[in-house]
């Protein structure tokens, strides 16, 4: 069965410095990737995906993250980060025949002045 | 606008009571899903529906009931089985297997 494993449940970086989240995942085959944020009391929006297609994803708000198959990762990154990228980022797989995502436990990101 | 509508964003029950949460969608989708989250454990699912008229457990569906009907509407009742019902409840859609799902805004249930 896949899983998906989020590194550290709460990161904090200064405003302008870099932003990274971890995710693994684990799949006998290969999968389908997202990342999702999530804003206090709202539903999740969804950033980017990986559908087996370049491994280097761009998404919106200026975040990517690269598919690694050795790794089994797929992180999530950005340059420079901005006092309105604070929020709780979700990592999830899903599984050729799969139709439901499994998600990981979730990251909260503190921006800090 | 197309999406998904989750009403109403804030419940509150009495315990021993059931609860229906609504979950309608106009983007045509097939699939439906509803999660559930509490802190610090991320999502859990609860139902999944493929198509009209059936549906599958999740990993957590003690306690909770649906229904498929309609395509654009999912209910969930959350009985007096559930022994802790007070979370955030999370509906969702996709068009097909292996695409991104969409979210709704949210139900935040309170049991007293």
């Amino acid at each position: 069965a896949q899983s998906v494993t989020q590194l550290g449940s709460h990161v904090s970086v200064s405003e302008g410095a870099l932003v990274l989240l971890r995710c693994n995942y684990s799949s006998s085959v290969p999968p389908y990737l997202f990342w999702y944020v999530q804003y206090p009391n709202q539903g999740l929006q969804l950033l980017l995906k990986y559908t087996s297609a370049a491994t280097l994803v761009k998404g919106i708000n200026g975040f990517e993250a690269e598919f690694k198959k050795s790794e089994t990762s797929f992180h999530l990154t950005k340059p420079s980060a901005h006092m309105s990228d604070a929020a709780e980022y979700f990592c999830a797989v899903s599984v050729g025949g799969a139709q439901k995502l499994v998600f990981g436990q979730g990251t909260r990101l503190t921006i800090n002045p | 606008d197309g999406g998904i509508t989750q009403s109403p964003k804030y419940l509150f029950r009495k315990e021993g009571q059931n609860v229906t949460l609504s979950c309608e969608q106009n983007l045509n989708h097939d699939a439906m899903y509803w999660y559930r989250q509490d802190p610090g454990q991320g999502l859990r699912l609860i139902y999944y529906s493929q198509i009209v008229n059936d549906f599958q457990k999740g990993d957590i569906a003690e306690g909770y009931s649906v229904s498929r009907e309609k395509k654009e509407s999912f209910p969930l009742t959350v009985t007096s089985a559930q022994k802790n019902p007070t979370a955030f409840y999370l509906c969702a859609s996709s068009i097909k297997e292996n695409t991104e799902a969409f979210f709704g805004q949210g139900t935040r249930l309170t049991v007293v």
